[in-house]
C-alpha cells in the first residue's frame, strides 16, 4: 500500500495569511506515460462529507475558490491557501488514486489563530 | 447535477452483515466507477472498494474477504455488504463517483450514513 503522511497534524493560522499543508507519499504517484500524479486534497467540514479541492495535484476543480492551489509531484505534495478565510476551517485530506487500495493521509486540522 | 444518497439500518449486531445501499439520482450509474468509503468516529478515511456498472471490482485487501459490493443498474443504485462485523466496523459510511475512470478523483460524494455496530 501506498502511505501518504501529512504534516503538519494541526495548523492555526491568522486570517488572511497563508496556510501550507504538506503530503508525502510513500512511492511515487506520478504516472510517467502521462506525466499526471494521482493526487487529490479535500476539505472537509464538521458533519460534512469530504468536498474536492484540487485534483492531478494542481488542477484546481470548478468552483473552488482560487486561494485553494496545489503543487508537488511524484512523492511530494503542498496544498497552499493563500488568503485564509474563516469559512477555509476544516480538515484537510490528500489521497492517492495512482493505485489500489486508494490511501488517504491522516489529515490536518486547519484552524483560526 | 448528481447526487448520492446512501441508505441502510444505523445499527448491526456484532457478526452480523451490514448493509448499505447508494442510490445515484439526477444521472446515470453508466460509464462511471462508484467507491465506498467509510470514517470511524473521530478518524480518517478509509476507502473500502469500488465497482463498475458493468459489475467489475475491486477490493481494500484489509475488507476484502469480508466485503461484497454489487451494482443494479436497473435502480441506478450500488450496494455495499460487510460480513462478521465488529466495533471497529461503526464508522460513517460514504459512497462516492469516480470521474474519468477508475483511476480518477472522487468528485461527488453522498452525505454518508452512520453505522453503529453494537448488540
Amino acid at each position: 500500500d501506498i502511505v501518504m503522511t501529512q504534516s503538519p497534524d494541526s495548523l492555526a493560522v491568522s486570517l488572511g495569511e497563508r496556510a501550507t499543508i504538506n503530503c508525502k507519499s510513500s512511492q511515487s504517484v506520478l504516472y510517467s506515460s502521462n506525466n499526471k500524479s494521482y493526487l487529490t486534497w479535500y476539505q472537509q467540514k464538521p458533519g460534512q462529507p469530504p468536498k474536492l479541492l484540487i485534483y492531478w495535484a494542481s488542477t484546481r476543480e470548478s468552483g473552488v475558490p482560487d486561494r485553494f492551489s496545489g503543487s508537488g509531484s511524484g512523492t511530494d505534495f503542498t496544498l497552499t491557501i493563500s488568503s485564509l478565510q474563516a469559512e477555509d476551517v476544516a480538515v484537510y485530506y490528500c489521497q492517492q488514486y495512482f493505485s489500489t487500495p486508494y490511501t488517504f493521509g491522516q489529515g490536518t486540522k486547519l484552524e483560526i489563530k | 447535477q448528481v447526487q448520492l444518497q446512501e441508505s441502510g439500518p444505523g445499527l448491526v449486531k456484532p457478526s452480523e452483515t451490514l448493509s448499505l445501499t447508494c442510490t445515484v439520482s439526477g444521472g446515470s450509474i453508466s460509464s462511471y466507477y462508484w467507491s465506498w468509503i467509510r470514517q470511524p468516529p473521530g478518524k480518517g478515511l478509509e476507502w473500502i472498494g469500488y465497482i463498475y456498472y458493468s459489475g467489475s471490482t475491486n477490493y481494500n485487501p484489509s475488507l476484502k474477504s469480508r466485503v461484497t459490493i454489487s451494482v443494479d443498474t436497473s435502480k441506478n443504485q450500488f450496494s455495499l455488504k460487510v460480513s462478521s462485523v465488529t466495533a471497529t466496523d461503526t464508522a460513517v459510511y460514504y459512497c462516492a463517483r469516480h470521474t474519468g475512470g477508475y483511476s480518477g478523483p472522487m468528485d461527488v460524494w453522498g452525505k454518508g450514513t452512520t453505522v453503529t455496530v453494537s448488540s
